[in-house]
This record gives structure tokens, sequence and C-alpha cells, in this order.
């Protein structure tokens, strides 16, 4: 099983700064099998990013994904209000999918 | 637009079974996944397992096998999943999303959550 591990656990920033979230895996991870979604309090989670880097439909271009191997990062520049969330990474190219225990961001 | 949605929230004393509906909008049914993933209150997301809906193929997380139980009805266009023997580190919420049969485990769209209280 692919373990990931995601950090900070929790981002104090302000409106207009950029976050950077980290999240490591426990072995390589394929580009085409990683993906972040947000989850805003109280609600379902969202795909934001798969692919390591393509957004999903409807995703502001300030959501930016890359990495490779067993490093990936998601950045936020920009941060706006509506982006108050927790932001998990999930890898789905090995059985089981599994996911980080999540940032949480606080604007 | 494909849109999950989920049936309400559940109340259970320990040891009662759950089944917990997915009902799919706009989209071919048949051509996508169905995982379903829990979030125990304050914690992080989990596979328990998943159903093709065209053949009924189920795969379970070891965690979750002989508790789970993954079923499909393709005239209504919902899925089912069905959780025994609960105990109260089941409470959570339980989430259905789709995934391409292309890429499984890619979770696109999301239903909007189902609590389940066991006490």
């Amino acid at each position: 099983e692919t373990v990931l591990t995601q950090s900070p656990g929790t981002l104090s920033l302000s409106p207009g700064e950029t976050a950077t979230l980290s999240c490591r895996a426990s072995q390589s991870v394929g580009s085409k099998y990683l993906a972040w979604y947000q989850q805003k309090p109280g609600q379902a989670p969202r795909l934001l990013i798969s692919g390591t880097s393509t957004r999903a439909t409807g995703i502001p271009d300030r959501f930016s994904g890359s990495g490779s191997g067993t490093e990936f990062t998601l950045t936020i520049s920009g941060l706006e209000p509506e982006d108050l969330a927790t932001y998990f990474c999930q890898q789905y190219g090995d059985s089981p999918v599994t996911f980080g225990p999540g940032t949480k961001v606080d604007i | 637009q494909a849109r999950l949605e989920q049936s309400g929230a559940e109340v259970k004393t320990p040891g009662a079974s759950v089944t917990i509906s997915c009902k799919a909008f706009g989209y071919i049914f048949s051509d996508y996944y169905i995982f379903w993933v829990r979030q125990a209150p304050g914690q992080g997301l989990e596979w328990m397992g998943a159903i093709t809906p065209k053949s009924g193929t189920t795969s379970y997380a070891q965690k979750f096998q002989g508790e789970v139980t993954l079923t499909r009805d393709t005239s209504t266009n919902t899925t089912y999943m069905h959780l025994s023997s609960l105990r109260s580190q089941d409470t959570a919420v339980y989430f259905c999303a789709r995934a391409p049969i292309r890429l499984p485990g890619l979770l696109e769209y999301w239903g909007q959550g189902t609590l389940v209280t066991v006490s």
C-alpha cells in the first residue's frame, strides 16, 4: 500500500498570498495517477487536479500542481477567502487507492 | 452535468446494519465505476470499495472485506452500500464517487455524503 504524507498539517495565510502544499509518497507514483481534492467545511470533496497537474473543469488557474516520483506539490497563488478548505492528495495508480491526511488552509 | 445523490442520514444501534444508496444522474451509468469512501469525524478519507455498474464486479479494501457489500440496480442507476455489524467506530460520513473506466480511482464527481451515527 502506498502511504501518502502531507505537510504542513495547517497553513495560515492571508488573502493574496501563495500557499504551497506538499504530498510525499512512500513509493513512486506515476505522474498520471496523482490527484488533489479540496474539501470545504461540511461539504464533499471536489476534484481539483488530476494527473499531477491537470486542472479539473471549472478550477481557476491559481491552482497548479507539480511533481514526480514521490514528491508532489499543490500551489495556490493569490489566495482567495473561498480557498479556506482542507486539501487532500490521492494516488490511484496502485490498489488500494490511498489519500494523504490533508492540509488545512486557514485564510 | 453528472450528479450523484445519496440517501439521508441514519442513526443505528451497535450490531445493526445500514444500507446507503447513491443514485446517478446526467451520464451513462454503466460507463463509470462507483467508489465508496468513508470519513470519520475530523479525520481523512478512506477507500472502502468499488463496483463496476456494468457487470456488478466488486472490489473491497482489505479492512472492509466481509463487512461491506456493494450492489447496483441498473434499472434505476443506483448503487447501494451495505455495512453490517455496526460499531461506534463506524460513525462517519460515507461518500460515493464516480471514477472513469480508463482511470479507476480518479474521483471526478462526489455525492453529498451520508452521515451514519452508531450509538
